[in-house]
């Protein structure tokens, strides 16, 4: 089946430093990755995504790179700022092998202090 | 106004007691979801719906039922409440082209 694993929080950061959270994952054929974002009281919304490999998804200066030999998708952002204080999920979708449902990792959550 | 939007947005009830999650959208889609999020085991599939007339079971569909009234509306009931259904309860839709799921704002739900 499939599965998504992501470090385990909380990553607390000073603002300005270097992001990385890191994503693996286990699926059949060639599933989709997502990085979603929860903010504070809120649901869920997309930060980024890729379709295939080596595809690069990026948005608000987070990047993330499908990279099928190693099966991960790692969160990565080069100065975060307190605003970008929330939980971060991996997930995957694999409709071309039947499965049409989004698997999320456990989350990690992510605190910027100035 | 929102794409996604739930009611209510919090509840408190007893165990043994019924009620009902809404869930409308105005995006459209088709597909439409109901998770639950509990702290540190991110988010878990209930049940999802490819249309009116297709509804799924997800991963813990045990304890609760959906009905889909309407493209726009599907709702999550728990037949007899019990305490470990106490979680953050999540309705989302999809836009099947761009593999997208649109959440909205949650339910907290607090059973006793």
């Amino acid at each position: 089946g499939n599965s998504v694993t992501q470090m385990e929080g909380p990553v607390t950061l000073s603002e300005e430093a270097f992001l990385t959270i890191n994503c693996t994952y286990t699926a059949t054929g060639y599933p989709s990755l997502f990085w979603y974002v929860q903010y504070p009281g809120e649901g869920l919304q997309l930060l980024l995504k890729a379709t295939k490999a080596d595809d690069k998804g990026s948005n608000k200066g987070f990047e993330a790179t499908y990279r099928k030999e190693t099966t991960s998708f790692h969160l990565e952002k080069g100065s975060v700022q307190v605003s970008d204080s929330a939980v971060y999920f991996c997930a995957l979708s694999n409709s071309g092998a039947g499965s049409y449902q989004l698997t999320f990792g456990k989350g990690t959550k992510l605190s910027v202090i100035p | 106004d929102a794409d996604v939007t739930q009611t209510p947005r919090n509840r408190i009830t007893k165990t043994g007691k019924r009620i009902m999650l809404e869930c409308s959208q105005t995006k459209g889609h088709d597909r439409m979801y109901w998770y639950r999020q509990d702290p540190g085991l991110g988010l878990r599939l209930i049940y999802y719906s490819f249309d009116v007339k297709d509804i799924n079971k997800g991963e813990i569909s045990d304890g609760y039922s959906v009905s889909r009234q309407a493209q726009a509306k599907f709702s999550l009931s728990l037949e007899s409440a019990i305490p470990n259904q106490t979680a953050l309860y999540f309705c989302a839709t999809e836009d099947r082209v761009s593999e997208t799921q649109y959440f909205g704002p949650g339910t907290r739900l607090l059973v006793l």
